[in-house]
């Protein structure tokens, strides 16, 4: 069935660039996204990208896309201390359609 | 964006007793509502499809007489967790589904409400 994978934990020291990395087994999947989530918040989603697309930059955040290897990554630059959450890693076609990873938790060390 | 507000944020109950989660657009009609369930560590997982007016759509191992679903305006979608045990406990979330700017549609999310069962 479809999965999507992604590690639980990822430390980093403030200022360096976090990269947070996902796989996914659905190629027919027409978007991937990555969704933050704060303590106590709901999910807001960051950014998505088409599957027919290989790379997407906002800002300090760039998506990578490896479709042949079903590979999805999440870089922040400049990482600072209102990173830390957990990040979602999905891939979906549609709202009733978006199957989650089990998030990693990004934590930021001074 | 569109906000969706989840109510309450925690709650606590006596095994055996229900509870009501509430899922509010603040600022948007949502035909369609999504309930999902996360256990720690893991994935959420898509519980039913919520749809007003008329029967919510349950996963495959969802028990509908245990987790009642309304979605009676277009604004407004509860869960009601019945005859609650401890192993119902859990993050519960809602997101509605609304129209974008691209060619499908996108969810917007609740803040989650975490169930504790003692």
């Amino acid at each position: 069935g479809e999965d999507v994978e992604q590690s639980l934990f990822l430390s980093v020291r403030e200022g360096d660039s976090s990269v947070i990395n996902c796989t996914y087994t659905d190629s027919s999947s027409t978007y991937l996204y990555w969704y933050k989530q704060e303590p106590g918040a709901g999910l807001q989603l960051l950014t998505y990208i088409f599957s027919n697309m290989d790379m997407k930059q906002d800002q300090r955040l760039t998506v990578l896309l490896n479709k042949k290897d079903k590979h999805l990554s999440l870089r922040i630059a400049d990482t600072q201390t209102g990173d830390s959450a957990i990040y979602f890693c999905a891939e979906g076609s549609s709202a009733s359609k978006i199957i989650f990873g089990s998030g990693t938790r990004l934590s930021i060390r001074p | 964006g569109a906000v969706v507000s989840q109510h309450p944020s925690w709650v606590i109950c006596k095994s055996g007793t229900s509870v009501k989660i509430e899922c509010r657009s603040l600022d948007f009609q949502a035909t369609t509502m999504f309930w999902y369930r996360q256990f720690p560590k893991q994935s959420l997982m898509l519980m039913a499809t919520s749809n007003e007016g008329s029967k919510a759509t349950y996963e495959q191992g969802v028990e509908k007489d245990k987790f009642l679903i309304n979605h009676a305006s277009l604004t407004l979608s509860t869960l009601t967790v019945t005859s609650a045990h401890p192993e119902d406990s859990s993050f519960y979330i809602c997101s509605a589904e609304v129209w974008g700017k691209g060619p499908t549609t996108e969810a917007f999310f609740g803040q989650g409400t975490r169930l504790t069962v003692v």
